[in-house]
């Protein structure tokens, strides 16, 4: 079975301070890892995701094997970062690419 | 090139009547997975539909089915409301089923049982 764990809920940071949103999954196969993000009022949007290796608005994530994690860090929060964010897996390889999602962090930028 | 839309954005039913949700996929995309949001929860995966067959299934109550057109398009159905079906029903649309495949999402439909 594949899973996907947010530990916090809420993750309150001053602006210019680093973010880190937490992400661990289990999974048996090869897998794809992803972080959506829901601003307020707007539809679930993807941020970025392993495959691509991109970094997308300042926001990396790297896929740590080993630790079975894939953290969402930004070196310096800005108000417009103010979000609800989903970490999600899928499989890679194979058929069918539907989405595991964990619980959300909603991340507040304060001033 | 239009996004994924869905319809209606808000749905009010009572106990064990039946609904019908309705996704229109972005332009060019063969794939569309439903997923239910609670209050406070991740989106869950219901199923995908991929060229107008069934391509997966979460662990949802046969209750729960759906159709995809030739258009690609796809209708999400629910017989015999429960309370507990109360939710944000997601629509995301992909190019195709494999894992290299982005989904993108609707804006969701609002359905609250009474």
């Amino acid at each position: 079975a594949q899973r996907v764990t947010q530990p916090e809920k809420l993750l309150s940071v001053f602006k210019g301070a680093p973010v880190e949103l937490k992400c661990n999954y289990s999974y048996s196969g090869s897998p794809e890892l992803f972080w959506y993000v829901q601003y307020s009022r707007q539809r679930l949007q993807l941020l970025l995701r392993h495959i691509s290796r991109e970094s997308i608005k300042g926001f990396t994530a790297d896929l740590n094997k080993g630790e079975t994690s894939f953290h969402l860090k930004k070196p310096f929060a800005q108000e417009e970062d103010s979000a609800m964010y989903y970490c999600a897996l899928s499989r890679l390889t194979g058929g069918g690419n539907k989405l595991t999602f964990g619980t959300g962090t909603q991340l507040k930028v304060e001033l | 090139e239009t996004g994924v839309t869905q319809s209606p954005t808000h749905l009010i039913k009572t106990r064990g009547q039946q609904v019908t949700l309705r996704c229109s996929s972005q332009s060019g995309h063969n794939t569309v997975s439903w997923y239910q949001q609670a209050l406070g929860q991740g989106p869950q995966f219901i199923f995908q539909y991929y060229r107008e067959e069934e391509n997966g299934r979460g662990n949802f109550p046969p209750r729960f089915s759906g159709l995809q057109f030739p258009n690609y398009s796809s209708e999400l159905n629910v017989n015999a409301l429960e309370l507990d079906d109360s939710a944000l029903y997601l629509c995301a649309s992909s190019l195709g089923q494999m894992g290299v495949d982005t989904q993108y999402f609707g804006p969701g439909t609002r359905l609250t049982v009474l």
